[in-house]
């Protein structure tokens, strides 16, 4: 199992440029997540899906956009990138609602000029 | 919002120190959870901690869920160099909305071999 898996590892975008941030994860999981990481914080919820068909907002959603055809996939969208958006991005699954059952991918750094 | 502070914020120990790091809330939680942050990877988890007063132990890692419900405490014994990384602290109240997990912002160690 490769358990979950993001790409781009790295990613340079200017400011108003969009781009999708892809995960994947293979070990059949109900829920999946992203979080950004920024320096001197904790990790932060931006959107989240219970299944397939289904999403949610977190903490910050504003300015990114998902959606979950599949089980597998979650992709994260970035409908007009800005330098605030310059963060780490980490995607997790999970098999229960209980925050020990979630798996993080190893993330994707983006940096917005 | 809701915020966790992490204590200390970095340290720097000799390979074979014993290491104490703690995590306070203003809040209650009824589950601790203390992750590991490896230099370009995604968190990892470690220990859960379910119910206050509750000791737990990994390895070398031993975590505690403090009496009051509003922090946790993690001790790593004999260090050794792998043990370098980030270690997130993490508090959910509800098992049901994994949503609602609040993490800290880390405590970077060094391990000086």
């Amino acid at each position: 199992n490769a358990g979950v898996t993001q790409t781009p590892k790295f990613q340079v975008l200017k400011t108003g440029q969009s781009m999708t941030l892809q995960c994947a994860q293979d070990m059949n999981h109900e829920y999946m997540s992203w979080y950004r990481q920024d320096p001197g914080m904790g990790l932060r919820l931006i959107h989240y899906s219970v299944g397939a068909g289904i999403t949610d907002q977190g903490e910050v959603p504003n300015g990114y956009n998902v959606s979950r055809s599949t089980t597998e996939d979650f992709p994260l969208r970035l409908l007009s990138a800005a330098p605030s958006q310059t963060s780490v991005y980490f995607c997790a699954s999970s098999y229960g609602l209980g925050a020990e059952t979630q798996y993080f991918g190893p993330g994707t750094r983006l940096l917005v000029l | 919002g809701q915020q966790l502070n992490q204590s200390p914020q970095s340290m720097f120990i000799q390979e074979g120190e014993d290491v104490s790091m703690n995590c306070t809330s203003s809040s209650i939680f009824n589950t601790w959870l203390w992750y590991k942050q490896d230099p370009g990877e995604g968190p990892v988890l470690l220990i859960a901690l379910y119910k206050a007063g509750e000791l737990t132990s990994n390895g070398r890692l031993t975590a505690q869920f403090g009496i009051t419900r509003k922090d946790s405490f993690l001790n790593i014994s004999a260090s050794i160099p792998s043990d370098v990384g980030i270690y997130f602290c993490a508090g959910q109240l509800y098992r049901t909305s994994y949503d609602k997990v609040i993490f800290g912002p880390g405590t970077s160690l060094s391990v000086i071999p």
